[in-house]
């Protein structure tokens, strides 16, 4: 089964840029999304199809791939940015699979 | 707005059945795809499986058997049946939509799971 694989923790200073990155045996025809969770809250979208933002996401979030590795960018950290970022990978038969999450703290 | 809300029981016996109903207010469940979502305390995300109205579905592959995903078109619900459950099985269960905003109604379940429901805790 297809595995992705992300740090279990990334720390930043507000302001500076957070990177989290996520890891797939191939990324050929599979799409990339990023969810946020904060505690005690499901979780919410904050990029899809690789680089395009939800309505109402930040215009800090952007996502980002070369070779078998997506990366999520969180540019101007703010305290409001810590929680727990998934990423997740649907392939062109339709399943779906998540990362295993990042919590990222702002110091 | 669209907003979706599970419910079903918090408690469920080993080796029974799970249900689980979320509700769709806002939006038509014809109008898109539909996935459970599961967390067990403290640990990750894992997606169960997805369904549209007219049938396409597809299951996580370590659950497949004892899944099953369906809609309730007349009540605009859908529901997640999964059988023989386990402690294993204790999660806070989501029902997600797979859309954007701005998007009526679409067959592309690519655009990603856009609005979760509050999520509903249930102890095996």
């Amino acid at each position: 089964s297809y595995e992705l694989t992300q740090p279990p923790s990334a720390s930043v200073s507000p302001g500076q840029t957070a990177t989290i990155t996520c890891s797939g045996e191939t990324l050929t025809n599979r799409h990339f999304y990023w969810y946020q969770q904060k505690p005690g809250q499901a979780p919410v979208l904050v990029i899809y199809k690789g680089s395009e933002r939800p309505a109402g996401i930040s215009e800090r979030f952007s996502g980002s791939s070369s070779g078998t590795t997506f990366t999520l960018t969180i540019s101007g950290v703010q305290t409001e940015d810590e929680a727990d970022y998934y990423c997740q990978s649907a392939d062109s038969g339709g399943t779906w699979v998540f990362g295993g999450g990042t919590k990222l703290t702002v110091l | 707005q669209v907003h979706l809300q599970e419910s079903g029981p918090g408690l469920v016996k080993p080796s029974e059945t799970l249900s689980l109903t979320c509700s769709v207010s806002g939006a038509s469940v014809r109008s898109y795809y539909w996935s459970w979502i599961r967390q067990p305390p403290g640990e990750g995300l894992e997606w169960i499986g997805f369904i549209y109205y007219n049938g396409p579905s597809n299951y996580n592959p370590s659950l497949k058997g004892r899944v099953t995903i369906s809609v309730d078109m007349s009540k605009n619900q859908v529901s997640l049946e999964l059988r023989s459950v386990t402690a294993a099985d204790t999660a806070v269960f989501y029902c997600a939509r797979h859309g954007a905003a701005g998007i009526v109604a679409t067959t592309d379940h690519y655009y990603g799971m856009d609005v979760w429901g509050q999520g509903t805790a249930v102890t095996v």
